[in-house]
């Protein structure tokens, strides 16, 4: 059973551009969360979606977007970045059930100059 | 504010030893309780989870102890092996929702 994948693993951007991550679910799973990884802040929640409708959402300016597709894949955005978003960007999926107990990927890893 | 805290960023122990991580709580609505054991260059992954109606859960080697007095749990590790070796996070959440806080990891290092 293939994990969750996301794309691109590494990626550079500068100042004031945008970014777009993707994630592919688990097969069958239908939540997709979106967690930020920095040493300062440690992980924090971005959103989560279920059924392509955003369930929750973290505290974070509205810079940071997402969907979910039909197909439970998802996407999230940055606009107009900052030095500040350089982090490692991590999705994790679940069936749907609220337990917790979510499966990650590997993460891509945002350096912004 | 950091609702879930943990102390002691790394810890080191003999293989066969017990390995004991702590992590603090202070939101109150709280009633799910999680850890995740980290790999370098890999994603979090679950480890074992507890309830806010238990006090205690074991799978295998791993028991999670909660304290909801205290807004405290513990996890235990027993025995450490060296594959054990890695980041441990504690994370947290309300009823009904998959949005997690977490703490900050503890590094736990078994030497053989």
């Amino acid at each position: 059973k293939a994990g969750v994948t996301q794309t691109p693993r590494y990626l550079i951007k500068t100042r004031g551009q945008q970014v777009t991550l993707s994630c592919s679910p688990i097969s069958g799973h239908r939540s997709v969360s979106w967690y930020q990884q920095t040493p300062g802040q440690g992980l924090q929640f971005l959103f989560e979606y279920f059924s392509e409708t955003q369930r929750n959402k973290g505290n974070f300016p509205g810079r940071f977007s997402g969907r979910q597709f039909s197909n439970s894949r998802s996407e999230m955005n940055v606009s107009t970045l900052e030095l500040g978003d350089s982090a490692l960007y991590l999705c994790a999926s679940s069936l749907g059930s609220s337990t917790g107990e979510l499966f990650f990927g590997e993460g891509s890893r945002l350096t912004v100059l | 504010d950091q609702q879930v805290k943990q102390n002691s960023p790394s810890l080191s122990v003999q293989e066969g030893r017990i390995s004991i991580l702590n992590c603090d709580y202070t939101n109150s609505m709280f009633d799910y309780f999680l850890w995740y054991k980290k790999y370098p260059a890999e994603g979090p992954t679950f480890l074992i989870s507890i309830s806010s109606i238990k006090d205690k859960n074991e799978d295998g080697r791993f028991t999670v102890f909660l304290n909801k007095s205290a807004k405290h749990l513990s996890l235990h590790i027993v025995p450490s092996q060296p594959g054990d070796s890695a980041v441990y996070f504690c994370a947290a959440s309300g009823h009904g929702n998959n949005r997690l806080a977490f703490g900050k990891g503890n590094q736990v290092v078994v030497i053989p």
